[in-house]
């Protein structure tokens, strides 16, 4: 079964400064691996997403995230965060259905990380 | 595009009644998800149906829960009798996905459920 560890709960960066939240997976497979972000009382909001190739992806409002196979992470960074950036980070895993009618798997969750901007 | 569609956006209940949670995935994808949201458990999968067809129902909790999509452009999750603990924010997400690929999955904005 697939997993997602986010292990920073809760994280404060001053406006301006860079960010990196950790995300760490287990997937038997080739992962495909999503960052979302929720701001609050709204719903989720894909910000990027890795499926092959470049192990670098640029998402959008400036994140960008690595995945490392040999480390099972998939980290996101932003060099320079923003007041509006304060939410609730989720990284998530997922899987193309294994069923002839196509589609794709449910994904499954890390317990998300909440982002507090300083001024 | 509209997007997903739920409804309703808040839903207060008592304890034992019947609740009907809605859902109008967007037009065009093939697969349609539940998820519940809470602070001790996180967003969990509940159920997700291929082509109108329940594919994986193991996140659902208990019998009380059933989901149900009748076509292509609508869904329903339903709690009977619901419960305090079933308190929660649940979205519906849709995707257009094909075999060996995967296409991000949109959410909606969640209902927000409260049993007293």
């Amino acid at each position: 079964a697939q997993s997602v560890t986010q292990p920073d709960i809760h994280i404060t960066v001053s406006e301006g400064a860079s960010l990196e939240l950790r995300c760490n997976y287990s997937y038997g497979a080739t992962p495909y691996l999503f960052w979302y972000v929720q701001s609050p009382g709204q719903g989720l909001q894909l910000l990027l997403k890795y499926f092959s190739g470049d192990t670098l992806v640029q998402g959008i409002k400036g994140f960008e995230a690595e995945f490392k196979r040999s480390q099972s992470s998939f980290n996101l960074r932003k060099p320079s965060v923003h007041w509006s950036d304060a939410a609730e980070y989720f990284c998530a895993v997922g899987a193309p259905s294994m069923y002839s009618g196509g589609g794709a798997d449910g994904l499954t969750f890390g317990k998300g990380t909440h982002l507090i901007i300083q001024p | 595009d509209a997007g997903v569609i739920q409804s309703p956006r808040h839903e207060v209940t008592e304890m034992g009644q019947e609740v009907t949670l809605r859902c109008k995935p967007i037009s065009g994808h093939n697969s349609l998800f539940w998820y519940r949201q809470t602070m001790m458990r996180g967003l969990e999968l509940l159920i997700y149906f291929n082509n109108n067809v329940p594919i994986d129902d193991s996140g659902m909790p208990e019998d009380r829960f059933s989901a149900k999509m009748p076509n292509a452009s609508f869904s329903t999750l339903k709690i009977q009798p619901s419960e305090p603990r079933d308190s929660a924010v649940y979205f519906c997400a849709s995707s257009q996905g094909s075999l060996n690929s995967y296409n991000e999955q949109f959410f909606g904005p969640g209902t927000r459920l409260t049993v007293l």
